[in-house]
């Protein structure tokens, strides 16, 4: 079974500082890959999704990577502001197009 | 353009009581729906899904099932509550996958608490 981990639980940043988020699992036969957004007590929103055969994807100031072969899939924010301040959540999909996901990582950005 | 809808937003029901909660899809035909629970302190967990109307598949043996009476209707219900089934319920739709999972869109969520 597909299990994702995300390390840390929580990140602190001040104010322009590139994020970087981790995200693991160990099935490397992973189909896509999706990263959300949650904010306290709302639903997700999609932030992007990365093909299995993508290596990368970027959509505006979010730039998600993905490397199979060792497990591993990274979100960078750049030049974070504290609007960006949320949980963000990993999750890949299995062969029946179904979702695990990660348990988030909090991040905190400080003006 | 595609929106879901959920309601309620919050739900506060004593133990042992019915529950029915309610998600629909706009803007889009046939889609793949998916119900989640979120519980304090724990990951999204995947509940049900279903592919088409009366086509529901479950992933937990639980207290809850699942209904999908029109194609962008669907339905999460129980017959008696359990405390343990507190939590924050989630409705998601997609396109049908073509192998490996399309993009997962989500609606805002049910805040359910038993007493």
């Amino acid at each position: 079974k597909q299990e994702v981990t995300q390390i840390p639980a929580a990140l602190s940043v001040p104010e322009g500082e590139n994020l970087v988020l981790n995200c693991s699992f160990t099935d490397s036969a992973i189909y896509n890959l999706q990263w959300f957004r949650q904010d306290p007590g709302k639903g997700l929103t999609s932030l992007l999704l990365i093909q299995s055969s993508q290596r990368e994807q970027t959509s505006g100031r979010l730039n998600a990577s993905l490397d199979k072969s060792s497990g591993r899939s990274t979100l960078y924010i750049a030049a974070s502001q504290p609007g960006d301040s949320a949980t963000y959540l990993c999750a890949a999909f299995d062969s029946w197009g179904k979702l695990q996901f990660g348990a988030g990582t909090q991040v905190v950005v400080t003006p | 353009s595609q929106t879901i809808h959920q309601w309620p937003a919050t739900l506060v029901q004593p133990v042992g009581s019915p529950l029915s909660l309610e998600c629909t899809v706009e803007g889009t035909s046939n889609p793949n729906l998916y119900w989640y629970r979120q519980a304090a302190g724990r990951g999204l967990q995947l509940l049900f899904y279903s592919v088409g109307i009366g086509q529901i598949s479950s992933e937990v043996p639980q207290n809850l099932s699942a209904s999908r009476p029109q194609d962008r209707q669907f339905i999460l219900s129980s017959k008696k509550l359990l405390l343990s089934d507190s939590g924050f319920y989630l409705c998601a739709w997609s396109v049908l996958p073509s192998g490996g999972g399309d993009t997962q869109y989500f609606g805002p969520g049910t805040r359910l608490t038993v007493l």
